[in-house]
């Protein structure tokens, strides 16, 4: 998983306080990746981006969620007014360029815990 | 509605024998499909893909193997060792769209 940098590794919020998940995709790459795991489950895909574009959001929340890839800097998921249900695993994912036979690679998560 | 499905929660072998991880599709948009390994605490490591045009790839001890028309998939690991003892998801993507779609995981545990 060397390569695409997650921060923090952990995440304790209170309930109605907002969460800030950044990842910085391996050099390179351009394309960046949000899923969520919840306990017992696979990954779920929650949002693609390309730099200073939302690519695909169909699997992020329609409120209280947003993410952001800008010019400059990692790429942020943003979760507003937290509650219990957002207590997740939260991956990263990068890849080089769209299309077939390109792997996303996946960073080590944010664990957030929701109080 | 669970378009990637992996079966079996868990799985045992002993090390040295084959391994075999199964994981089923319903999506026949699908045409590409990966296995990943997981550790606890750690992120999913990519371990080898293949593409609908194919129905076989190979990469040292890990073969996948496709079944189009069966929609169905399996990971061979070919002799297993202690170290691979992880979680194994199956994923797919296809149809113009980048994301993945997982299977829910296979434990594999090696016994020494």
């Amino acid at each position: 998983n060397a390569g695409v940098m997650q921060n923090p590794r952990h995440l304790v919020r209170r309930r109605g306080q907002e969460a800030r998940l950044r990842c910085s995709p391996m050099k390179g790459h351009s394309h960046v990746y949000w899923y969520r795991q919840l306990p017992e489950e696979g990954l779920k895909f929650m949002v693609y981006l390309q730099k200073e574009n939302i690519i695909d959001e169909s699997g992020m929340p329609k409120e209280r969620f947003s993410a952001e890839f800008p010019k400059e800097g990692p790429s942020i998921l943003r979760i507003q007014q937290v509650v219990r249900g957002d207590s997740a695993a939260y991956f990263c994912a990068s890849s080089p360029q769209s299309g077939r036979g390109q792997p996303q690679h996946f960073g080590d998560g944010t664990r957030l815990s929701i109080l | 509605d669970q378009q990637v499905k992996q079966n079996s929660p868990s799985l045992s072998v002993q090390e040295g024998r084959i391994s075999i991880l199964n994981c089923d599709y319903t999506n026949s948009m699908f045409d590409y499909f990966l296995w990943y390994k997981k550790y606890p605490a750690e992120g999913p490591t990519f371990l080898i893909s293949i593409s609908s045009i194919k129905d076989k790839n190979e990469d040292g001890r890990f073969t996948v193997f496709l079944n189009k028309s069966a929609k169905h998939l399996s990971l061979h690991i070919v002799p297993s060792q202690p170290g691979d003892s992880a979680v194994y998801f199956c994923a797919a993507t296809g149809g113009g769209s980048e994301k993945l779609v997982f299977g829910k995981g296979t434990k594999l545990t090696v016994n020494p």
